[in-house]
């Protein structure tokens, strides 16, 4: 059974910080890997999906990786605003579409 | 440009009350649909998705349903509210075997 756990649970940092958020997966045979912010109160948005088949993708200030083999991605932020402030949820598709699988997120504070 | 709008946005229903909440997706067809409960301090938890018109799968045996009209209409239901039904109610939408786009959600408070 696919399992996705975050690291940290929890994170403060100074504005203009570059930081790095974690994700594992128990399952290596996925389908694709997606990240999400969620603000309080509202509903997940989509920052960047990685298929199997790839090892990265960019979206401004961010940069996700993914390695398969470790069951492991990562998010990175460049130069942290207080707008990033918000949760941070990993998901794992390994099923084709139908029951991707969430992490509990990292809350991220930014500090100005 | 797809839009999913997901309605009401928040509601306080007595314990035993039923409940309607309606998911419709734009700009796209013959989407995949989904119905994620996110109870406080806890993960999404998928309850249902839907491949098509009249198709439901449902992921968790629980106190409500899911059906689905038309192709881009999902809809949450049940006869008879319990308070562990209370938590955020989240539509989302995805192409085949692609990314998950969400609604706003529906917070249901049960009392």
């Amino acid at each position: 059974k696919q399992e996705v756990t975050q690291i940290p649970a929890a994170l403060s940092v100074p504005e203009g910080e570059n930081l790095v958020l974690n994700c594992s997966f128990t399952d290596s045979a996925i389908y694709n890997l997606q990240w999400f912010r969620q603000d309080p109160g509202k509903g997940l948005t989509s920052l960047l999906l990685i298929q199997s088949s790839q090892r990265e993708q960019t979206s401004g200030r961010l940069n996700a990786s993914l390695d398969k083999s470790s069951g492991r991605s990562t998010l990175y932020i460049a130069a942290s605003q207080p707008g990033d402030s918000a949760t941070y949820l990993c998901a794992v598709d390994d099923t084709g579409g139908f029951k991707t699988i969430f992490g509990a997120g990292t809350r991220l504070f930014v500090k100005a | 440009s797809q839009t999913i709008h997901q309605w009401p946005a928040t509601l306080v229903q007595p314990v035993g009350s039923p409940l309607s909440l309606e998911c419709t997706v734009e700009g796209t067809s013959n989407p995949n649909l989904y119905w994620y409960r996110q109870a406080a301090g806890r993960g999404l938890q998928l309850l249902f998705y839907s491949v098509g018109i009249g198709q439901i799968s449902s992921e968790v045996p629980q106190n409500l349903s899911a059906s689905r009209p038309q192709d881009r209409q999902f809809i949450l239901s049940s006869k008879k509210l319990l308070l562990s039904d209370s938590g955020f109610y989240l539509c989302a939408w995805s192409a085949l075997a692609g990314e998950l786009f969400f609604g706003e959600g529906s917070r249901l408070t049960v009392l």
